[in-house]
């Protein structure tokens, strides 16, 4: 089956710009997470969306935002640019609750990543 | 907060050598623990997983044991090839309500050679 699709791979915008990235999970997901990749910070989480409400948020600012669609698909926006936003998204999908599966015991699926390079 | 710490790298081994790559974590609760791993231009690829206590992962000749008493899931490969050379992840599951994210540690750097 397909795996995880983001669209952009590769995007390159100014300071004070605004992005949408996207974001398509593997058929029978519901569950959409989003990761910030960075040399100095590593791996951190954004936030996780199922059935299109936002459920957990990691400690980014309110210029990161998300969305969820009612076929699982997500966007995430990143408003007025800084070059610090300059990173490797991520994006996973997982079963979700209410889908027999334990949350937690089951991992994500990842997509290759949007590299987004702020200038 | 639960944490995860993965020893630093570069690791450079010859091909055919014995990895081990050490990961411990701190956690309140009864986490699930990972290994990802991450091959240049790519994103994560889940390695294996362990659910509970004593639990091994294995997957690809990759096995990790999920140790309580050690708080710790050591990632181990009896015989490395250079198509192992990555960055490897160690990660555990933080669950808040019915929502879960994941905790990664830093990376650890495998580079073999021939």
């Amino acid at each position: 089956k397909a795996g995880v699709t983001q669209t952009p791979r590769y995007l390159i915008k100014t300071r004070g710009q605004q992005v949408t990235l996207s974001c398509s999970p593997i058929s029978g997901h519901r569950s959409v997470s989003w990761y910030q990749q960075t040399p100095g910070q590593g791996l951190q989480f954004l936030f996780e969306y199922f059935s299109e409400t936002q459920r957990n948020k990691g400690n980014f600012p309110g210029r990161f935002s998300g969305r969820q669609f009612s076929n699982s698909r997500s966007e995430m926006n990143v408003s007025t640019l800084e070059l610090g936003d300059s990173a490797l998204y991520l994006c996973a999908s997982s079963l979700g609750p209410g889908q027999g599966a334990r949350l937690g015991n089951y991992g994500y699926t990842f997509g290759s990543g949007t590299r987004l390079t702020v200038v | 907060g639960d944490s995860v710490t993965q020893m630093e790298g570069p690791v450079t081994l010859s091909e055919e050598a014995f990895l081990t790559i050490n990961c411990t974590y701190t956690a309140t609760g009864y986490p699930s623990l990972f290994w990802y791993v991450q091959y240049p231009g790519e994103g994560l690829q889940l390695l294996l997983k362990a659910t509970k206590a004593d639990d091994k992962g294995s997957n690809k000749g990759f096995e990790a044991t999920y140790r309580k008493e050690t708080t710790s899931f050591h990632l181990e490969k009896g015989s490395v090839q250079v198509s192992d050379s990555a960055v490897y992840f160690c990660a555990l599951s933080d669950q808040v309500d019915s929502s879960y994210k994941l905790i990664f540690g830093s990376g650890t750097r495998l580079l073999v050679r021939p």
